[in-house]
């Protein structure tokens, strides 16, 4: 049902590799984030992108590094993980200061 | 201060009843509200935005009250399907929708 696509929706890595979360979104939001889950925990922000530019970066390791191509689409580049880093990561959209709709999330698991 | 509280639960009601979360929220000025529901390992999926004046969508009911800081929602006739974590949701900055998550109230419908 969501119109925010998240791939792939279950991803396995070792600590040295480097590994990329894909979102895209078809709904013209102009705002999209990136948010981590661990489990019995709310979601947590990471970053915002508005109108492609990063607004708000929530202290976030270096490890992961957001990119936003263009605006339908959001990416989260990995290197390095720890397995503490192991959550549920969802991507969301919106229009400024409207509803978040977040897509179906990718699992993420550090060995 | 952003902080969002509710009461984690678990709520064990029967079908058909009455059952209502609170959730208070720490930033008197905060911009927009909301509630989430989510099943075990899936995203949350927005259920309701919540309006001072209160709004009601079937069996769901959600209020406001800015003057106390805290967000309601009333679920009746409470049907099995209703079981899941109920996440409130609170947009403490304008131009984005960053929400802060309340850590949920999960809510077991049994038959």
């Amino acid at each position: 049902d969501t119109e925010v696509t998240q791939t792939p929706k279950h991803l396995v890595m070792g600590m040295t590799n480097k590994k990329s979360l894909k979102c895209e979104q078809h709904m013209g939001h102009r705002a999209m984030y990136w948010y981590k889950q661990k489990a019995k925990k709310p979601p947590e922000l990471m970053f915002v992108y508005s109108y492609e530019k990063l607004s708000i970066n929530e202290s976030v390791p270096s490890r992961f590094s957001p990119e936003c191509p263009n605006s339908s689409l959001l990416n989260l580049h990995l290197h390095a993980l720890q397995p503490e880093d192991s959550a549920l990561y969802l991507c969301a959209s919106s229009q400024p200061n409207e509803k978040l709709f977040f897509g179906s999330g990718t699992q993420l698991s550090v060995l | 201060r952003k902080e969002v509280e509710q009461d984690p639960g678990p709520f064990n009601v029967p079908e058909g009843a009455t059952v209502a979360f609170n959730c208070t929220y720490s930033n008197s000025a905060s911009q927009s509200f909301f509630w989430y529901r989510q099943d075990c390992r899936k995203e949350p999926k927005l259920l309701m935005s919540v309006y001072s004046s209160g709004n009601e969508d079937g069996r769901f009911t959600a209020q406001l009250n800015r003057a106390s800081q805290y967000i309601s929602l009333l679920i009746r006739d409470s049907k099995l399907s209703d079981s899941a974590t109920y996440l409130c949701a609170v947009n403490f900055d304008s131009g984005y929708s960053t929400l802060t998550f309340g850590k949920g109230t999960m809510l077991l419908v049994s038959p």
